[in-house]
C-alpha cells in the first residue's frame, strides 16, 4: 500500500541531545513537509521540499534541520537548540502540480524528559 | 500572506443533527482550501478540497463544504452527525500556483453527543 512511514512513534529526548525523526513516502510525491503541532495552534510549518537537495525553512525552523537525499525520505533533526521541542510532528507530502492536497503520515510524539 | 480562522475551539452537536464546522480564511489570490480530520494520536485524512468550479463540494464520509467568496469562507457541514465524528478538524489554504505548501488553522473539537 502507498503511504507515508513515521517512526518512531513515540520517540524520548533528554536535554542537550540531538534527535531525528525518520519519514520515507512510497507514493512518488516531489515534495515532503514537516509540521509541529501544538495543542490549540494548530500545525505550523517547519521545512518544506519541494525536490531533491534543496530545502526551505518555513515559519518556525529555528532549532530544527532537515535533508533530502532522496525522493522517498525527508528526515528531521530535532537539535539542542530547540527550547521547547516536546510535540507532536507530522510529515506529509504532495506533487502540488497535479493533486494540491498534501498526505500525512502517522505522526511522531517527542517528549524531552 | 495567507491565513485560515477556526472561529470556535469547540463544537458540539446530537446525534443525527446537522452539524457546522466554520472556517474563514485571507490569501492575496485565488485559494485552494481543504478540509482535514485528525483522531487522538494520528496524522490528518484530507476529507475534501476546493478547487474551482461548483461552491458546494462533496468529499468523504458524507461531510461537505460551502465556499463563499464573498464572506471568504468555506464551512465544513454534514447533515445528519455521527458519534464517530468526533475529532478535531482543520481548515487549510494554499494560494493557487503557490509552492508553498498549506496553512492551516487552529483546529475546532467537533463532540457528537449521543
Amino acid at each position: 500500500d502507498g503511504g507515508i512511514t513515521q517512526s518512531p512513534k513515540y520517540l524520548f529526548r533528554k536535554e542537550g541531545q540531538n534527535v531525528t525523526l525518520s519519514c520515507e513516502q512510497n507514493l512518488n510525491h516531489d515534495a515532503m513537509y514537516w509540521y509541529r503541532q501544538d495543542p490549540g495552534q494548530g500545525l505550523r510549518l517547519i521545512y518544506y521540499s519541494q525536490i531533491v537537495n534543496d530545502f526551505q525553512k518555513g515559519d518556525i525552523a529555528e532549532g530544527y534541520s532537515v535533508s533530502r537525499e532522496k525522493k522517498e525520505s525527508f528526515p528531521l533533526t530535532v537539535t539542542s537548540a530547540q527550547k521547547n521541542p516536546t510535540a507532536f510532528y507530522l510529515c506529509a507530502s504532495s506533487t502540488p502540480s497535479v493533486r494540491p492536497e498534501a498526505f500525512f503520515g502517522q505522526g511522531t510524539r517527542l517528549t524531552v524528559v | 500572506a495567507q491565513s485560515v480562522a477556526q472561529p470556535e475551539d469547540q463544537v458540539n452537536v446530537a446525534e443525527g443533527n446537522p452539524l457546522t464546522v466554520k472556517c474563514t480564511y485571507s490569501v492575496s489570490g485565488n485559494p485552494y482550501l481543504f478540509w482535514y480530520v485528525q483522531y487522538p494520536n494520528r496524522g490528518l485524512q484530507f476529507l475534501l478540497k476546493y478547487i474551482t468550479g461548483d461552491n458546494l463540494v462533496k468529499g468523504s464520509y458524507g461531510f461537505e463544504a460551502e465556499f463563499n467568496k464573498s464572506q471568504t469562507s468555506f464551512h465544513l457541514k454534514k447533515p445528519s452527525a455521527l458519534v464517530s465524528d468526533s475529532a478535531l478538524y482543520f481548515c487549510a489554504v494554499r494560494v493557487s500556483g503557490s509552492a508553498r505548501q498549506l496553512t492551516f488553522g487552529s483546529g475546532t473539537q467537533l463532540t457528537v453527543l449521543p
